[in-house]
């Protein structure tokens, strides 16, 4: 559980869709997560996915899990300015006591253009 | 706001020096993790404790450590620092160890070593 890629950037124009994508390799995880960080904050949870399931959409956001290929998606409807930030994928590996950390992407930076 | 709050925000320290960095966890929280962000290492993970005990360890050096105190706050100490310590550092917490609730960051603190 400790390699996730993500490529390292993404520019979009308002009001498109986004899509940030992610790969990761072990095939044992068992929740894979959205943060997103904006300059000078914390990683804030956008939202999570367990990994028997292959859709999740809240909102504006839906995620999609492909569990054969080990790849995660995050697509942002309608993408606003105040969307721009880095976005982080992470998967967390293990089940009942021994689920722990969360190994991250090197994030993706968003970039939308007016 | 995750309601994990970070002391202080910002730290300037010279070289050799020692800082201690503070997290308190969200309310009812018993698991604690630590994390440096840097812009080679991207989210490195370095420690977690549960209800006061050490659960995990990851990449962190000898010249760093941490507890968590039986009121659940934790601290990072880092020691005899050096230019190359220059970072943030997040503080998470989550509900359980063993569960998913999911992790919630801190906004950091940045450590610069100059």
């Amino acid at each position: 559980g400790e390699d996730v890629e993500q490529s390292l950037f993404l520019s979009v124009r308002e009001g498109d869709s986004s899509v940030i994508n992610c790969t990761y390799t072990d095939s044992s995880s068992t929740y894979l997560y959205w943060y997103k960080q904006e300059p000078g904050a914390g990683l804030q949870l956008l939202t999570y996915i367990f990994s028997n399931m292959d859709m999740k959409q809240d909102q504006r956001l839906t995620v999609l899990l492909n569990k054969k290929d080990k790849h995660l998606s995050l697509r942002i409807a309608d993408t606003q300015t105040g969307d721009s930030a880095i976005y982080f994928c992470a998967e967390r590996v293990g089940r009942g006591s021994t689920l722990g950390r969360l190994y991250f992407g090197r994030g993706t930076q968003l970039t939308v253009w007016p | 706001d995750s309601g994990v709050t970070q002391t202080p925000k910002h730290l300037i320290t010279a070289t050799g020096q020692r800082v201690t960095l503070r997290c308190s966890p969200r309310s009812g929280d018993l698991s604690v993790y630590w994390y440096q962000q840097s812009l080679d290492q991207g989210l490195q993970f370095l420690i977690q404790y549960y209800n006061g005990e050490e659960r995990a360890k990851g990449n962190i050096l000898e010249r760093f450590s941490a507890q968590q105190f039986p009121d659940l706050h934790s601290e990072l100490n880092l020691s005899s620092l050096e230019l190359g310590d220059s970072a943030l550092f997040f503080c998470a917490s989550s509900a359980t160890s063993g569960s998913n609730s999911p992790l919630h960051f801190g906004n950091g603190t940045r450590s610069s070593v100059t």
